[in-house]
């Protein structure tokens, strides 16, 4: 069945320094999201992405923030300046339709000391 | 402000029960919703979805029933199994035009 892939599952990083978080939606899916997930709490929405250009993007994905598909099989999330407060699980999904049924990667688990 | 939230924080059952997890919406205009399933270090897996066209949808084990007089929206586990025990989100959306939008989630516990 296919899936979507993340990695790292598990990157610790300094406050201040750049992460990038990398997916591998399933292959004929066209549209692509990421959420997060802060210890305990919520999936919340952060971005999504069509036709090599953001979607919709929610108030937490500030300036700090960008995403990328590099070529025909990646979709990277970039946080610029890592704080704190980013600690969380971050969600790859992907979609065949626009909001429809997503599938979610295993997440990437962010710790920022 | 939050437009997806739950009643319960925490369910716990007994092995074979029934299980039932609400989810309240506020959003009228919402006209898709899921039910996803995480466990723990793990993604939210798919369920179940209903549309807003539709009051009840059955899937194996799983009956998600919605009431959109009252915007609220549950998910039903029949014969309730160890493996079950996770955390159950809803999620809602304007089909095609909005993002998922999650509520805070109900861990589920099974009790053997």
């Amino acid at each position: 069945e296919p899936e979507v892939t993340q990695t790292p599952s598990h990157q610790v990083t300094q406050m201040g320094q750049e992460v990038i978080l990398r997916c591998v939606p399933i292959s004929n899916h066209l549209y692509f999201y990421w959420y997060r997930q802060i210890l305990g709490q919520k999936v919340e929405f952060l971005v999504s992405f069509y036709n090599n250009e953001i979607s919709e993007k929610s108030e937490i994905f500030d300036d700090q923030f960008s995403v990328e598909r590099p070529d025909g099989s990646n979709f990277t999330l970039k946080i610029r300046s890592t704080k704190l407060e980013d600690s969380a699980m971050y969600f790859c999904a992907s979609s065949e339709a626009y909001t429809g049924e997503l599938f979610f990667g295993e997440g990437s688990r962010l710790t920022v000391l | 402000g939050e437009s997806v939230g739950l009643h319960l924080p925490t369910l716990s059952v007994q092995e074979g029960d029934n299980s039932i997890i609400n989810c309240a919406y506020s959003n009228s205009a919402s006209d898709y919703f899921i039910w996803y399933k995480q466990e723990s270090g793990k993604g939210p897996q798919f369920i179940i979805d209903i549309r807003s066209n539709m009051d009840k949808r059955q899937g194996q084990r799983v009956t998600v029933l919605l009431n959109k007089t009252v915007k609220h929206l549950s998910l039903q586990i029949a014969a309730t199994q160890p493996g079950d025990s996770a955390v159950y989100f809803c999620a809602e959306n304007i089909a095609g035009n909005t993002p998922l939008v999650f509520g805070k989630g109900t861990r589920l516990s099974v009790i053997a």
